[in-house]
């Protein structure tokens, strides 16, 4: 069964100071993985995908993330941490096959102080 | 503009009373989902579309219904069977179901039960 685990409910950091928001998956064939961001109230939007093609892949708004097959991980980053990045994130596994059902990790609160 | 729109942005419903959530598209995209999301989860998948006048139910389809009677418009009516309808629920579309297609969501409704 495929599956998204996000390792932390909230992270805080200062503005300014590196993100780090982790993320495992379990899968049974070659995945495709997605990052998406929530402020409150609002949609979801696309952050970063990967789709097997470069491991490190970049994003909007500075983020990137590295696909790491042997460690099954797919962490976001960002150097620079901005009081607008202050949302949910949401790690995301797309199953292979049939219709393009995602899967869900629960999300993490990303909180930046002054 | 391209994009989704969801109407209303907030929904109050007495209990026994049916509601119908509004989704609509104007990306061209075949397949559309409607979610659920509930206060520290990820979303959960309600019903999706892969074409019109066809859909599929997802993982907690139980007291909701949908109809896909036009290719830009995917309409969910949560009945009184859903024993708690209060939540945020999000509509997204896609091009067609291949597994590294992105999801575009729309801005949500947030529903609650009187």
């Amino acid at each position: 069964a495929q599956s998204v685990t996000q390792l932390d409910s909230h992270v805080s950091v200062s503005e300014g100071t590196p993100v780090l928001l982790r993320c495992n998956y379990s899968s049974s064939y070659s995945p495709s993985l997605f990052w998406y961001v929530q402020h409150p109230n609002k949609g979801l939007q696309l952050l970063l995908k990967y789709t097997s093609a470069a491991t490190l892949v970049k994003g909007i708004n500075g983020f990137e993330a590295e696909f790491k097959k042997s460690e099954t991980s797919f962490h976001l980053t960002k150097p620079s941490a901005h009081m607008s990045d202050a949302a949910e994130y949401f790690c995301v596994v797309s199953l292979s096959g049939g219709y393009n059902k995602l899967i869900f990790g629960a999300g993490t609160r990303l909180a930046v102080h002054p | 503009d391209g994009g989704i729109t969801q109407s209303p942005k907030y929904l109050f419903r007495k209990e026994g009373q049916n509601v119908t959530l509004s989704c609509e598209q104007n990306l061209n995209h075949d397949a559309m989902y409607w979610y659920r999301q509930d206060p520290g989860q990820g979303l959960r998948l309600i019903y999706y579309s892969q074409i019109v006048n066809d859909f599929q139910k997802g993982d907690i389809a139980e007291g909701y219904s949908v109809s896909r009677e036009k290719k830009e418009s995917f309409p969910l009516t949560v009945t009184s069977a859903q024993k708690n309808p209060t939540a945020f629920y999000l509509c997204a579309s896609s091009v067609h179901k291949g597994q590294d297609n992105e999801q575009f969501f729309g801005p949500g409704t947030r529903l609650t039960v009187l």
